[in-house]
């Protein structure tokens, strides 16, 4: 069983460029959760999507960030006009139903370089 | 929303001796998941607790809930390198998990 798939694992881009993550969660869960960690931090929730519906977003910035989980294909985090501080490690997890008393699967992350 | 503190932030042990990290709340916790993050990985899910008082035991590891659902541990009894990596607990709700600020462990021979 293929777990949880994140591409790229490393993107770089340029300020004001856009970044897209992509996340394909595990066989059978229909349940993904954004983290972003910033180095020598502990993970922050950003959102929480089930089949197009965004259910739990308070973790995302108002400004810039979107995120979607389509009827076909991944989920996508999309960052618009990238600045230095948005630099981090992204973490999509999955699970088959929601977070409590359920352990989160993840993936190996993006690490986004904003140049 | 729901703080979840760790102490301490950073360890180093010589291989052999024992480690510890502590999970704090100010609030009652419905359950607690801790994690390990080897250096450049994921979070790799290693056990959940959820009743007052709770011991589960894998292998080298001890995980402790408080009695008042506050609090939790982790403890490591005679480490090896490959123990080497940040462990964080987490308390989910129905949408998320709360992170704590997570223990970073070296060991060196």
């Amino acid at each position: 069983n293929a777990g949880v798939m994140q591409n790229p694992r490393h993107l770089v881009r340029r300020r004001g460029q856009e970044a897209r993550l992509r996340c394909s969660p595990m066989k059978g869960h229909s349940h993904v959760y954004w983290y972003r960690q910033l180095p020598e931090e502990g993970l922050k929730f950003m959102v929480y999507l089930q089949k197009e519906n965004i259910i739990d977003e308070s973790g995302m910035p108002k400004e810039r960030f979107s995120a979607e989980f389509p009827k076909e294909g991944p989920s996508i985090l999309r960052i618009q006009q990238v600045v230095r501080g948005d630099s981090a490690a992204y973490f999509c997890a999955s699970s088959p139903t929601d977070s409590v008393n359920q352990p989160q699967h993840f993936g190996d992350g993006t690490r986004l370089s904003i140049l | 929303g729901q703080q979840v503190m760790q102490i301490p932030q950073y360890q180093h042990v010589q291989e052999g001796e024992d480690f510890t990290t502590y999970c704090n709340s100010s609030t009652t916790l419905s359950n607690i998941q801790w994690y390990k993050q080897r250096p450049g990985g994921h979070p790799v899910f290693l056990i959940q607790l959820v009743k007052s008082g709770e011991v589960k035991k894998q292998k080298r590891l001890t995980f402790q809930f408080g009695e008042a659902k506050k609090n939790s541990s982790l403890h490591i009894t005679a480490t090896q390198t490959t123990d080497v990596g940040t462990y964080f607990c987490a308390t989910g709700t129905a949408s998320k998990l709360t992170f704590g600020t997570g223990t970073r462990l070296q060991v060196t021979l």
